[in-house]
């Protein structure tokens, strides 16, 4: 009974690079919430997906990011030409029917940006 | 700026006694409560939720009370253990509106043996 899966658990990367981050949701979920998570704070929302659609993308920023949840493969979040300020940790979660039921978290993706 | 807020960041509790998290929330819209734990290193693990049709609801060792009138949601782990030390947030949405979640900023809950 497979949770919420990230990879890579860690990813480093140096300034103007870009970084692929993959979550596969929960057996039976199609729908995708993306979160960013400073050190000792809270987790701010991104965006929301469902299957080939973006739901929600208020809390991304305009440039540099980007979602993709595909009929077949995972969710991609991708950031490019990172910055030092990219570095977090990204939390993705799903759930089965929306946002009114409880989202099932992955254990995140810590990036790093030397 | 965030709507769910927390009133301590630090919670000190013997072990056995019982734990109260509190948290408030600003959006008198909101309908949808939930409490997550998340441990060092890892995602955020659902607790319990509410409804705002209801204003307590139990679990396993674990009750949320839900005061619309003031806005305040609170968390009562009871027998606390060791293993309950984590991060916990509040977090809040408006199903009508299939909106985000809007999490808190957690309070750190510390085991004193």
């Amino acid at each position: 009974n497979a949770g919420v899966m990230q990879n890579p658990r860690h990813l480093v990367r140096r300034r103007g690079q870009e970084a692929r981050l993959r979550c596969s949701p929960m057996k039976g979920h199609s729908h995708v919430y993306w979160y960013r998570q400073l050190p000792e704070e809270g987790l701010k929302f991104m965006v929301y997906l469902q299957k080939e659609n973006i739901i929600d993308e208020s809390g991304m920023p305009k440039e540099r990011f980007s979602a993709e949840f595909p009929k077949e493969g995972p969710s991609i979040l991708r950031i490019q030409q990172v910055v030092r300020g990219d570095s977090a940790a990204y939390f993705c979660a799903s759930s089965r029917y929306g946002s009114n039921q409880p989202q099932h978290f992955g254990d995140g993706t810590r990036l790093s940006i030397l | 700026g965030e709507s769910v807020g927390l009133h301590l960041p630090t919670l000190s509790v013997q072990e056995g006694d019982n734990s109260i998290i509190n948290c408030a929330y600003s959006n008198s819209a909101s309908d949808y409560f939930i409490w997550y734990k998340q441990e060092s290193g890892k995602g955020p693990q659902f607790i319990i939720d509410i409804r705002s049709n209801m204003d307590k609801r139990q679990g396993q060792r674990v009750t949320v009370l839900l005061n619309k009138t003031v806005k305040h949601l609170s968390l009562q782990i009871a027998a606390t253990q060791p293993g309950d030390s984590a991060v916990y947030f509040c977090a809040e949405n408006n199903m009508n509106r299939d909106d985000k979640i809007i999490f808190g900023k957690g309070t750190r809950l510390h085991i004193l043996p």
